[in-house]
């Protein structure tokens, strides 16, 4: 069963460095998405993309971050300086688009710990 | 406000019997779809059901039924028989928008006793 894979599954930053979060999501999917989750805390919305533009943005998604789909098939998540707070798991997602069919399917997600 | 409500932060229950986790919702817009996701302590979100608000029957997935009071905006995810592997946190869902945003509830963590 095809499904969205996620790099590195754990990365530790220093404040202030760059990271880019790697997903490759499902092959046919059209609408990408990204969420984060704090620890203990549920999982909130990032970022919606289709067509390769951002969508839809949450308050959270604010200039530090960016998002990519470089060569039609990664789908990738740039933290520019990352802070303290930024510490999360951080899930790619992706949908099939048209018809009926609503469920998102998540990656297995990334661990960021910034230092 | 809170768009999702899981007013039950934690949940116990005996192996083999049934389990209902509350969740109630807010939205304006007409067309709009519920969902269930279960994170095990590994941490992945894996999707169990989904029900979109004009089905005209409660969606069921194998041992996961979910009960769909529309007039209430209420969306219980139903267990039946549980299972050592059901502990998990449970996260109820809804999508939201033109491009289908998912907004989480604060989830109910259930424990399933032997």
């Amino acid at each position: 069963e095809p499904e969205v894979t996620q790099t590195p599954s754990h990365q530790v930053t220093q404040m202030g460095q760059e990271v880019i979060l790697r997903c490759v999501p499902i092959s046919n999917h059209l609408y990408f998405y990204w969420y984060r989750q704090i620890l203990g805390q549920k999982v909130e919305f990032l970022v919606s993309f289709y067509n390769n533009e951002i969508s839809e943005k949450s308050e959270i998604f604010d200039d530090q971050f960016s998002v990519e789909r470089p060569d039609g098939s990664n789908f990738t998540l740039k933290i520019r300086s990352t802070k303290l707070e930024d510490s999360a798991m951080y899930f790619c997602a992706s949908r099939p688009g048209g018809g009926p069919n609503y469920e998102q399917y998540f990656g297995p997600g990334t661990r960021l710990t910034v230092t | 406000a809170q768009k999702i409500t899981q007013t039950q932060p934690g949940m116990f229950v005996q192996e083999k019997e049934a389990v209902t986790l509350d969740c109630t919702y807010d939205t304006s817009d007409p067309s709009y779809g519920l969902f269930w996701y279960k994170q095990p302590s590994s941490g992945e979100m894996i999707f169990l059901i989904y029900q979109g608000s004009y089905d005209q029957q409660n969606a069921t997935e194998g041992r996961y039924s979910l009960n769909f009071q529309k007039a209430r905006k209420s969306a219980n995810l139903v267990i039946s028989a549980s299972q050592l592997g059901d502990s998990a946190m449970y996260f109820c869902a809804m999508r939201e928008g033109p491009y289908d945003k998912v907004i989480f509830g604060p989830g109910t963590s259930l424990s399933v006793i032997p």
